[in-house]
């Protein structure tokens, strides 16, 4: 049972880019956590999703910030017109449907460099 | 709202010191607890869990004890390893609507 997969590890935007990072579940999983992690700081959260829907997305910028989860393929946490704050890491991690005492397992992370 | 508080860092410790890093939360309902590490340039690993309360999680030498009287569950471990350098996540999942909350994290460095 492979883990939860994010790509790319590594994506370097331009200003005014747009970038799109991919989040594959564990096998079984059908709800899925984005966080942002900035240099020395903690995981700040963004979004949880279950499939085909947004739970609570508290978390996301109002603008320039999409995500989806959709019935079939991988979860995407789209940002539209990046600036360089949005430099970060972004993690991704998935629980099973059972809401209550399951932990969320995480995936390595998308290092987003914007230059 | 929900939310959890964790001891600032960094912590820095000699080999084979006790090790404590102090965590409180506030939650509506009855959450479950739990604290990730992470090392450098990786993502986060679950260390333990506890369900319910007076329940103790442990792994790897570590444990925490979920203390519903003082809202605490924090970390120990008798002696650490510098090993264990990395950085500790305490988190909270709502009973109520599954939301997973983490703390701000601490960053523990043991020197040999």
């Amino acid at each position: 049972n492979a883990g939860v997969m994010q790509n790319p590890r590594h994506l370097v935007r331009r200003r005014g880019q747009e970038a799109r990072l991919r989040c594959s579940p564990m096998k079984g999983h059908s709800h899925v956590y984005w966080y942002r992690q900035l240099p020395e700081e903690g995981l700040k959260f963004m979004v949880y999703l279950q499939k085909e829907n947004i739970i609570d997305e508290s978390g996301m910028p109002k603008e320039r910030f999409s995500a989806e989860f959709p019935k079939e393929g991988p979860s995407i946490l789209r940002i539209q017109q990046v600036v360089r704050g949005d430099s970060a890491a972004y993690f991704c991690a998935s629980s099973p449907p059972e809401r209550e005492n399951t932990e969320a397992f995480f995936g390595q992370g998308t290092r987003l460099t914007v230059v | 709202g929900n939310s959890v508080t964790q001891m600032e860092g960094p912590v820095t410790l000699s080999e084979e010191a006790f090790l404590t890093i102090n965590c409180t939360y506030t939650a509506t309902g009855y959450p479950s607890l739990f604290w990730y590490v992470q090392y450098p340039g990786e993502g986060l690993q679950l260390l333990l869990k506890a369900t319910k309360a007076d329940d103790k999680g442990s792994n790897k030498g570590f444990e925490a004890t979920y203390r519903k009287e003082t809202t605490s569950f924090h970390l120990e471990k008798g002696s650490v390893q510098v090993s264990d350098s990395a950085v500790y996540f305490c988190a909270l999942k709502a009973s109520n609507t599954g939301k997973l909350i983490f703390g701000q994290g601490t960053t523990l460095q043991v020197k040999p």
